[in-house]
């Protein structure tokens, strides 16, 4: 079975500190794993991928298979980050016997950026 | 170019009443998808397709329909609502459910709230 946890249901942060939004994940094989966010009043859409290795609006996100995490990083929270963030996974079927990939989402962490 | 849309946005239903949420995709995707989305639960998977005439269960299926006789629609019924069933539902599609580049980069729909009294 494939797991996504993302422990802070809230954070909040000052304008111009550090950011750090956490996901840990479970799962046997290779994933891959996506931040998707959801500005408000705005549909859910894809922040960033580990396979692509960008950074997106400062962003960035780093595959730790050791500890099994895809923490999501931005050294200088901006207002405009203020939103709901989700981690997701997508397990290789070969592994799970689903039919396709399938993305897992973890519970979300809302970020609230304080001006 | 619309990319995902869902109709109804709001639908209030009674118990036990039965209901359609529609949601069509103009990209020629593969793979579409729905998910429910509750107060801290996350988004969970109902049932995703990977294609024309072939559907499957997500996490959540149970009290839900789906079936997917073209390409760009893939609607969900509910048979008997209840109140379990209050949630937001979000469809999503992409490219292909069976890997590949874009697989599981989805574009979501703007949502649909349903309330069952």
């Amino acid at each position: 079975a494939q797991r996504v946890t993302q422990p802070e249901k809230l954070l909040s942060v000052f304008k111009g500190a550090p950011v750090e939004l956490k996901c840990n994940y479970s799962y046997s094989g290779s994933p891959e794993l996506f931040w998707y966010v959801q500005y408000s009043r705005q549909r859910l859409q894809l922040l960033l991928r580990h396979i692509s290795r960008e950074s997106i609006k400062g962003f960035t996100a780093d595959l730790n298979k050791g500890e099994t995490s895809f923490h999501l990083k931005k050294p200088f929270a901006q207002e405009e980050d203020s939103a709901m963030y989700y981690c997701a996974l997508s397990g290789n079927p070969a592994y799970s016997g689903a039919g396709s990939y399938q993305l897992t989402f973890g519970k979300g962490t809302k970020l609230s950026v304080i001006p | 170019n619309a990319g995902v849309t869902q109709t109804p946005k709001f639908q209030v239903l009674k118990t036990g009443q039965s209901m359609t949420l529609q949601c069509a995709q103009d990209m020629n995707h593969e793979y579409m998808s729905w998910y429910r989305q509750d107060p801290g639960m996350g988004l969970r998977l109902i049932h995703y397709s990977v294609g024309a005439g072939i559907t499957d269960q997500g996490e959540v299926p149970n009290g839900y329909n789906v079936s997917r006789s073209t390409t760009e629609d893939f609607p969900l019924r509910l048979l008997s609502a209840a109140p379990s069933q209050t949630s937001v539902y979000f469809c999503a599609s992409s490219y292909s459910g069976t890997g590949g580049p874009g697989a599981n980069v989805l574009t979501f729909g703007a949502g649909s709230r349903l309330t069952v009294l």
